[in-house]
């Protein structure tokens, strides 16, 4: 067990829909990471979030967006849902927000759009 | 850019055999490199990480990784693997000054067989 929750565990949704993932980091931790891991394009990075404010973006979509809130927990929303976004999606915590850092991942929740 | 080449998919060994899973990375700065590996249905879990000084690491579950500077390469070794080793492996890099953005390769299965 890493230390970070991930709630759901799966989410089965249809296209044109939006959801919420949510993560708990790992106590004491101030970054959250978001990566997105599919068949076609492996694990990507997708947004980096340190002590609620954004640190880092990668090739995240104008539907998707994310918050780190005061509690320091994470939520990533996507929204207009396509079937290309069925993925399983994690959240990994450290405590810094440098590259040193090792990041604790969660379980992930699969995203299913039909 | 940077990238990430993990040079076998899949790697099917015997149980007891020795194993190396090859990793290449592109990069024209100093990088920090990971080895993570994942479980069935399950999140990330590190292995080992290089960050400086002594080029061999030597993680958990007896794995062991080799950084090479001028071969660019980050291979993972284990002597002798058991049936619970068989998992996908992901090689990944950061850059000090890009934050955690963790640049994945595209993985690879390790199956032990009996």
């Amino acid at each position: 067990d890493s230390g970070v929750t991930q709630t759901p565990k799966h989410l089965i949704t249809a296209t044109g829909q939006r959801v919420t993932l949510r993560c708990s980091p790992r106590s004491g931790d101030l970054s959250v990471y978001w990566y997105q891991q599919s068949l076609d394009q492996g694990l990507q990075f997708l947004i980096h979030y340190y002590n609620g404010e954004e640190r880092a973006k990668g090739n995240i979509l104008e539907r998707f967006s994310a918050q780190q809130f005061p509690d320091l927990h994470s939520e990533l929303n996507l929204s207009s849902l396509e079937l290309g976004d069925s993925a399983l999606y994690f959240c990994a915590s450290s405590v810094g927000g440098n590259g040193r850092d090792t990041q604790y991942f969660g379980p992930g929740t699969r995203l299913t759009v039909l | 850019a940077q990238s990430v080449t993990q040079l076998d998919s899949q790697v099917p060994v015997f149980e007891e055999a020795p194993v190396e899973l090859r990793c290449n990375y592109s990069s024209s700065v100093s990088v920090y490199l990971f080895w993570y590996v994942q479980y069935p249905n399950q999140g990330l879990q590190l292995l080992l990480k290089y960050l400086s000084g002594s080029t061999l690491v030597k993680g958990i579950n007896g794995f062991e990784a080799e950084f090479n500077k001028s071969q660019t390469s980050f291979h993972l070794r284990k002597p002798s693997v058991h049936i619970s080793d068989t998992a996908e492996y992901f090689c990944a890099v950061t850059r000090g000054n890009q934050g955690g953005k963790l640049i994945f390769g595209q993985g690879t299965e390790l199956s032990v067989k009996p």
